[in-house]
């Protein structure tokens, strides 16, 4: 089934590790997007990309960062991974501008 | 005024109620607005675009009124099954430049009950 995919669902990773959150999409869409969700707080960006090769910080970009080689793929990089992490990940993809989004299944992650 | 702003809720209505969510943007250039749903645990999914006066499929409603900058989701008959939280989205006015993303607004919770 076409659409986006993350990986991995659900990670337990110690404060101070690194990690990779996996996004790749088959839609061709220009515009990738990563999110993460806290209770109360809805949903929050935290990098972009309007197309392959560009990037752009959203709201809460610190501690993190993104590349956006090819249009597929979106990884989200955690370099020292802290507590205030904690949260649920969602990646999503869309043509742009005055589109709709479409979402990932989501990235559960804690980090102890 | 806040980007995006909705009455967290919850809303508790009964079986066969008709429930009404409002959700007020303070950007007036924006052409079109996106009503999502998500439930507990699972990733947002769109349920109603908007891209001028109002749009209904089934039961269904979805309203803007530009002169006031807010939009409305309107739910006739509610099923146990429409128990979620319904996420108000506004695009971003510069799309193609420096903006790119959504904005999406907190959400309303919607529980339906036998």
């Amino acid at each position: 089934t076409a659409g986006i995919t993350q990986a991995p669902t659900s990670q337990i990773l110690a404060a101070g590790r690194s990690m990779t959150l996996r996004c790749t999409q088959d839609m061709r869409h220009n515009a990738m997007y990563w999110y993460r969700q806290d209770l109360g707080l809805g949903l929050r960006l935290i990098h972009y990309s309007n197309t392959a090769g560009t990037t752009g910080k959203g709201e809460v970009p610190d501690g993190y960062s993104v590349s956006r080689a090819n249009t597929d793929d979106f990884p989200l990089t955690l370099a020292s991974a802290v507590p205030s992490q904690t949260s649920v990940y969602f990646c999503a993809s869309s043509w742009g501008g005055n589109t709709e989004a479409f979402f990932g299944q989501g990235t559960r992650l804690t980090v102890v | 005024r806040k980007e995006v702003e909705q009455d967290p809720g919850p809303f508790n209505v009964p079986e066969g109620a008709t429930v009404a969510f409002n959700c007020t943007y303070s950007n007036s250039a924006s052409q079109s607005f996106f009503w999502y749903r998500q439930d507990c645990r699972k990733e947002p999914k769109l349920l109603m675009s908007v891209y001028s006066s109002g749009n209904e499929d089934g039961r269904f409603t979805a309203q803007l009124n530009r002169a006031s900058q807010y939009i409305s989701l309107l739910i006739r008959d509610s099923k146990l099954s429409d128990s979620a939280t319904y996420l108000c989205v506004v695009p971003p006015m510069n799309y193609g430049g420096s903006q790119g993303n959504l904005i999406f607004g907190k959400g309303t919770k919607l529980s339906v009950k036998p």
